[in-house]
């Protein structure tokens, strides 16, 4: 069964500071994963989409890394601001041959403070 | 452009009422999907469009139906509600299945 797990489930940070957020996961065959940040009471944004041969990309001052061969993302975020409390989404999505399927993390809910 | 739109933003329905949620977008997109999220769950699929005329059942597509007639707009109807239902519901659109979605901002359902 495909699986998306995220760590920590919630986080708290002080403003400035910079924090990694995890993702493992079991999806086969793997196409791309996607990160996107949720605010609260609004739909998720895409921060970053990666395909199997690219391990690391950067959207501002999230910076996404890959390793396929373990199965693990992380997402980085440098000098955290207080815009940045949201909850952020793992998706991972299967290829053609897995149906094109999308498999979604539960989020880490991270919040910054002053 | 006005990306993705849902309407309305709220509603609160009593158990058997039936309704319509709706969903559009204005960037010419094939693939649309409606999700529902859940406190302490992922989005969950429940149905899904890869172009006008064109749609299929997501994870969790019981006691909802979909049509797309055009490829802007995919309206998700809920047939007779159950307090179950009570949830978001998020619409979501790209190009493509294997390119980065758009989301709609949710409309928030209370089932009594």
């Amino acid at each position: 069964k495909n699986q998306v797990e995220q760590s920590p489930q919630s986080l708290i940070i002080l403003e400035g500071k910079n924090c990694t957020l995890q993702c493992n996961y079991t999806v086969s065959p793997f196409s791309n994963l996607r990160w996107y940040k949720q605010d609260t009471g609004r739909g998720p944004v895409s921060l970053t989409i990666m395909t199997f041969s690219e391990n690391t990309k950067s959207n501002g001052r999230y910076t996404a890394t890959l390793d396929a061969d373990t199965k693990q993302s992380s997402l980085h975020i440098t000098a955290s601001q207080l815009s940045d409390s949201a909850s952020y989404i793992c998706v991972v999505s299967a290829g053609p041959g897995g149906g094109n399927k999308l498999t979604f993390g539960t989020g880490t809910q991270l919040k910054v403070e002053l | 452009n006005a990306g993705v739109t849902q309407t309305p933003k709220f509603q609160v329905l009593k158990t058997g009422q039936s309704m319509t949620l709706q969903c559009a977008q204005d960037m010419n997109h094939e693939y649309m999907s409606w999700y529902r999220q859940d406190p302490g769950m992922g989005l969950r699929l429940i149905h899904y469009s890869v172009g006008a005329g064109i749609t299929d059942q997501g994870e969790v597509p019981n006691g909802y139906n979909v049509s797309r007639s055009t490829t802007e707009d995919f309206p998700l109807r809920l047939l007779s509600a159950a307090p179950s239902q009570t949830s978001v519901y998020f619409c979501a659109s790209s190009f493509t299945t294997q390119e980065t979605q758009y989301f709609g901002p949710g409309t928030r359902l209370l089932v009594l």
